[in-house]
């Protein structure tokens, strides 16, 4: 069975400044992996998706990940932060045998200061 | 997201009585989910389906039923609803395979009181 772990529930950085929010997962085999992002009272938007082509993936609004399998993470950074980014992020896998089911991390709340 | 509606947006229940939920697509994806968000927890899968008629358990499936009698709508039933089952209920839609990722409705907050 695969999980995910995001490593801080919150997180807070200085606008201008690089954005660093850490997942790692567990799968038995090939993950796809994907960064989501939730704006307050709205439903969780696709940022990026890993699907095994390039380990370095550009999502949306600047941000990136990158697909490190010897350390089993895929951590989602974006080099300066926005006022508009402030968000709640989530990581999330699934697999080919996992059946038609995605797993989401318990999330990371991005907060920008000025 | 336009191709994806829940209703009601909101739901105040009391404690005992049952409760649909409903997620309608105009996308015409085969797969849709119901997810309930709580803080700490992240998304918790509670019921999917891989076609009309055809739905399976997730991991929090208990005290909730679903129905798929048509491509576009997924419903999602709490029998007799708990103060437990107070949380904020997302549906998602996606296509054909694992790495499509997901395309989210703007979600249902309910409270059962």
């Amino acid at each position: 069975a695969q999980s995910v772990t995001q490593l801080g529930s919150h997180v807070s950085v200085s606008e201008g400044a690089l954005v660093l929010l850490r997942c790692n997962y567990s799968s038995s085999v090939p993950p796809y992996l994907f960064w989501y992002v939730q704006y307050p009272n709205q439903g969780l938007q696709l940022l990026l998706k890993y699907t095994s082509a390039a380990t370095l993936v550009k999502g949306i609004n600047g941000f990136e990940a990158e697909f490190k399998k010897s350390e089993t993470s895929f951590h989602l950074t974006k080099p300066s932060a926005h006022m508009s980014d402030a968000a709640e992020y989530f990581c999330a896998v699934s697999t080919l045998t996992g059946g038609f089911k995605t797993i989401f991390g318990a999330g990371t709340r991005l907060f920008v200061k000025a | 997201d336009a191709g994806i509606t829940q209703s009601p947006r909101h739901k105040v229940t009391e404690t005992g009585t049952p409760v649909t939920l409903r997620c309608h697509q105009t996308e015409n994806h085969r797969y849709m989910y119901w997810y309930r968000q709580d803080p700490g927890h992240g998304l918790r899968l509670i019921h999917y389906s891989y076609g009309v008629k055809d739905t399976d358990k997730g991991e929090v499936s208990d005290g909730y039923s679903v129905s798929r009698s048509k491509t576009e709508d997924f419903l999602l039933t709490l029998e007799s609803a708990t103060s437990s089952q107070t949380s904020v209920y997302f549906c998602a839609i996606s296509e054909s395979r694992q790495d499509f990722g997901y395309t989210f409705g703007s979600g249902t907050r309910l409270t059962v009181v």
